[in-house]
């Protein structure tokens, strides 16, 4: 059954290291989200992507963070150097474009020591 | 297991008047309640975040309550304008998970 594929679900890293997350779509979505998730924020937008091209990435810190799509299977969030602060949960969704509807993956849960 | 309803599932109203949209969830047991908007083919934006020791939260012409003991929130937003227009969701977090209500689509008239 289609469903959105994140890895690793899992991440512990050092601060400093280069972290990299992926998530394939569900085939055929051409809109894809990066989400994050703290306790103290909720649930926050950090990019997404149509197309393959980058929309809207204003929730990204820009000095550490990069989002891509390579092609229409797979999406990365990247993050170099890591920080303690970049410790979340975070969620990539797809969807099919020009609707409201979205469905997510289970996440990637990292921590950063 | 945690249920988020909202309610009513589509709203409208016409520009400049008051109005509120509602939020139940079964479980009062909860770390956070949040507020988002969606507009088609957008993602979430979040508008509010209620932490479970919180009763309120106001940005701008949004105000957000929360009451625990009764699963309730409500989001009242001042003054509608257009741009308002988009899909409400409110997401519960608890031990488990976040959990969305099925939105609340509001069309603000001209």
């Amino acid at each position: 059954d289609a469903r959105v594929t994140q890895t690793p679900r899992h991440k512990v890293t050092e601060m400093g290291q280069e972290v990299t997350m992926r998530c394939q779509p569900i085939l055929g979505h051409n809109t894809v989200f990066w989400y994050r998730q703290t306790m103290m924020q909720g649930l926050e937008l950090l990019a997404y992507f149509r197309n393959r091209a980058p929309l809207d990435d204003s929730g990204m810190p820009k000095d550490r963070f990069s989002a891509e799509m390579p092609d229409a299977t797979l999406a990365t969030l990247k993050i170099q150097p890591s920080e303690p602060r970049d410790s979340a949960v975070y969620f990539c969704a797809s969807g099919p474009g020009g609707s409201t509807e979205a469905f997510f993956g289970q996440g990637t849960r990292l921590t950063v020591v | 297991k945690q249920e988020v309803t909202q309610i009513p599932a589509a709203l409208s109203v016409p520009e400049g008047e008051n109005l509120v949209l509602n939020c139940s969830f079964t479980d009062s047991a909860i770390y956070n309640l949040q507020w988002f908007r969606q507009d088609p083919g957008k993602g979430l934006t979040s508008l509010l975040l209620i932490q479970s020791s919180q009763r309120e939260q106001t940005s701008g012409r949004l105000n957000a309550s929360l009451d625990k003991s009764s699963g309730r929130s409500t989001l009242y937003i001042a003054a509608s304008q257009p741009g308002d227009s988009a899909t409400y969701l409110c997401a519960v977090e608890d031990n488990n998970d976040m959990r969305f209500g099925a939105g609340t689509r509001l069309t603000v008239k001209p």
